[in-house]
This record gives structure tokens, sequence and C-alpha cells, in this order.
């Protein structure tokens, strides 16, 4: 069965560190990968995507992830804080099933920064 | 160009009774969600449709009715709400999954507390 594991449950970093937060996916054949922020009391803002081709992917905001295929990882990186980054970050994988592409969604990744 | 838009932002209810959450999109899309969102759980997907006039069944369907009867709106209803219904509600529209490039788009997000 398909499933997303965040590891991170809480991370705290300072302003302008350098930001990673994993996300390992279990699906059997060439995923689709996002990566989605949910400001407080917001709804869900795509960050970046993946469907094929290069490995490394820029998003919107400086954030960038890399798809490792042997770790079956899709890494969500930032080399510089800021404040305004704190939230909740969630990864997905699309499983196309039925005509449409069912997303599964990690537990999230709940950021902090400190300034 | 409003996007998605959930009606009511916060809502409670006492056990057993009825509401209907709306969700209303302005791209044309064909494919529209609902999911929930529960802390440590991510979100799971209650339904969906892949176009007016149809529905189907998610990962969590049970308690929850919908309808699909204009392609921009799309209605949850809970007929008898009980407390474990007590969540985040967020609807999502994309185009046609056939597409490799189809990303959900969400809405705001509504509150419901069941008490």
């Amino acid at each position: 069965a398909q499933s997303v594991t965040q590891p991170d449950i809480h991370i705290t970093v300072s302003e302008g560190a350098s930001l990673e937060l994993r996300c390992n996916y279990s699906y059997g054949a060439t995923p689709y990968l996002f990566w989605y922020v949910q400001s407080p009391g917001q709804g869900l803002q795509l960050l970046l995507k993946y469907f094929s081709g290069d490995t490394l992917v820029q998003g919107i905001k400086g954030f960038e992830a890399e798809f490792k295929r042997s770790q079956s990882s899709f890494n969500l990186r930032k080399p510089s804080v800021h404040w305004s980054d704190a939230a909740e970050y969630f990864c997905a994988v699309g499983a196309p099933r039925g005509g449409y592409n069912k997303l599964i969604f990690g537990a999230g990744t709940r950021l902090a920064v400190h300034p | 160009n409003a996007g998605v838009t959930q009606t009511p932002k916060f809502r409670v209810l006492k056990t057993g009774q009825s509401m209907t959450l709306l969700c209303a999109q302005d791209m044309n899309h064909e494919y529209m969600y609902w999911y929930r969102q529960d802390p440590g759980m991510g979100l799971r997907l209650i339904h969906y449709s892949v176009g007016e006039g149809t529905t189907a069944k998610g990962e969590v369907p049970d308690g929850y009715n919908v309808s699909r009867l204009k392609k921009q709106n799309f209605l949850l209803g809970l007929e008898s709400a009980a407390p474990s219904q007590t969540s985040v509600y967020f609807c999502a529209s994309s185009t046609q999954g056939l597409a490799d490039q189809e990303t959900q788009y969400f809405g705001p997000g509504t509150r419901l507390l069941v008490l």
C-alpha cells in the first residue's frame, strides 16, 4: 500500500539557518511527489512537485526538493529560512487511480523559526 | 479569480445535528475532493468527484454524503453529526486526472466542532 512518512513532527530552526525536511514514501511505481505548505488558519499551498525528469526541483519561496529513488525520499530544503516560513509542511505522493491522481499525505512537519 | 472557496469557515454542531459544507471553484476544474485533517494524521480523502453528477468514496467516507449537481460546486453533508467528525475539512479541485501535470488546489478550510 502507498504511504508517506515524515519522520519529524516538529522542527525548530533559527532564522537564516538552512532547513531540510524529510519525506519517505512507499509506492510501487514511479511516484508523483508534492510538497505543500499550510500557514496557520490557511489552506494548503503547493510549494513544488516532481513528475519526471530532473530529480532536483525548484519551487516557490526559495524551496527545492530532491527525488532520490534509491532512498525512496523526497526531502525539502531551503538554504536560509525566513521567519515567515514558520508553518506546517506536508509531503504527498500521487497515486494514479481510476483516472484521477489520488494524493496520499504524510502527517506533516511543523516548522518553528526562532529570530 | 477566487480559486477554491469554502462556506462556512467555522461551525459548532451538537451531536445528531445535520449540516452541509459548500465548496465552490471558479477554475472550471473537472475533479473535486473533500478531505478531513486531524492532528498527526495529515489529510485523508472523504469523497471525490470526477465530474458533474458523479461522486465516489475515498478513504474515510462513513458518516458523510456528497453531491455534485453543478460542475463548480461540491457539497459535503453530515446527516447526523458525531464528535468523531470534529475536524478541519478541506476542499480541493484539479483538472482531469489523466494529465500528468495535475495539481490539486485547496480551499481555506472549514473548522467543525461537534459537541
